[in-house]
């Protein structure tokens, strides 16, 4: 089974309303996890590593305001999309390193559809 | 800066036959790993296949083996006896070992298998 869960896997919206998406290790802690987010036909593209007890790294031009994440506990990541506009639509996923093996967990992804 | 270069967008190969994916990477670090996932229509990330720099020998799991070239920085993927289900996107990923647990996609090559 998976050891890391995503949820919601899709969410409808309004414009200007606030989105929180969750990111869970099932079996195993982390301290860092990553958020990405993939437009259609194109690779995925990290946001930013979300790290425990502290503030969360964002990769350049990924706006902090914008998309928040909370990693509250070692199991748990959040993101918080505020505000959602249609141009936030699209794919989101999380992934975190279990140990020192060189395997990185993937949740199923989170599809977000502005309107 | 590390970058992953895939130069297929797409490929075809028919059923049962051995297609090889490919993937060049750039880094001026020692110690990193290499990493293939496959995303299907679901969008979900599958982890494939992980080699380290320092491994002596090509990686393998099942039908899937990685082709590591350390002088030629390349890590192409190999599927034998391609099958219906292979269809999807291939993505080459790489690690830098001695930082963050953080992944470097590539652009992805997208895969159909032809009964």
């Amino acid at each position: 089974g998976a050891v890391v869960s995503q949820h919601p896997s899709w969410v409808i919206c309004k414009s200007g309303t606030s989105v929180k998406i969750e990111c869970r290790s099932l079996d195993f802690q982390a301290t860092t996890m990553f958020w990405y987010r993939q437009f259609p036909k194109q690779s995925l593209m990290l946001m930013a590593t979300s790290n425990e007890g502290s503030k969360a790294t964002y990769e350049q031009g990924v706006e902090k305001d914008k998309f928040l994440i909370n990693h509250a506990s070692l199991t748990l990541s959040t993101l918080t999309v505020t505000s959602a506009h249609p141009e936030d639509s699209s794919f989101y996923i999380c992934s975190a390193p279990r140990d020192n093996t060189g395997e990185l967990f993937f949740g199923e992804g989170s599809r977000l559809t502005v309107l | 800066a590390q970058k992953i270069t895939q130069t297929q967008p797409g490929m075809f190969v028919q059923e049962k036959e051995a297609v090889t994916l490919d993937c060049t990477y750039d880094t001026s670090d020692q110690s990193y790993g290499l990493f293939w996932y496959k995303q299907p229509s679901s969008g979900e990330m599958i982890f494939l296949i992980y080699q380290g720099s320092y491994d002596e020998q090509n990686a393998t799991e099942g039908r899937y083996s990685l082709n590591f070239q350390k002088a030629r920085k390349s890590a192409n993927l190999v599927i034998s006896a391609s099958q219906l289900g292979d269809s999807a996107m291939y993505f080459c990923a790489m690690v830098n070992r001695g930082g963050s647990e953080k992944l470097v996609f590539g652009k992805g090559t997208k895969l159909t298998v032809n009964p």
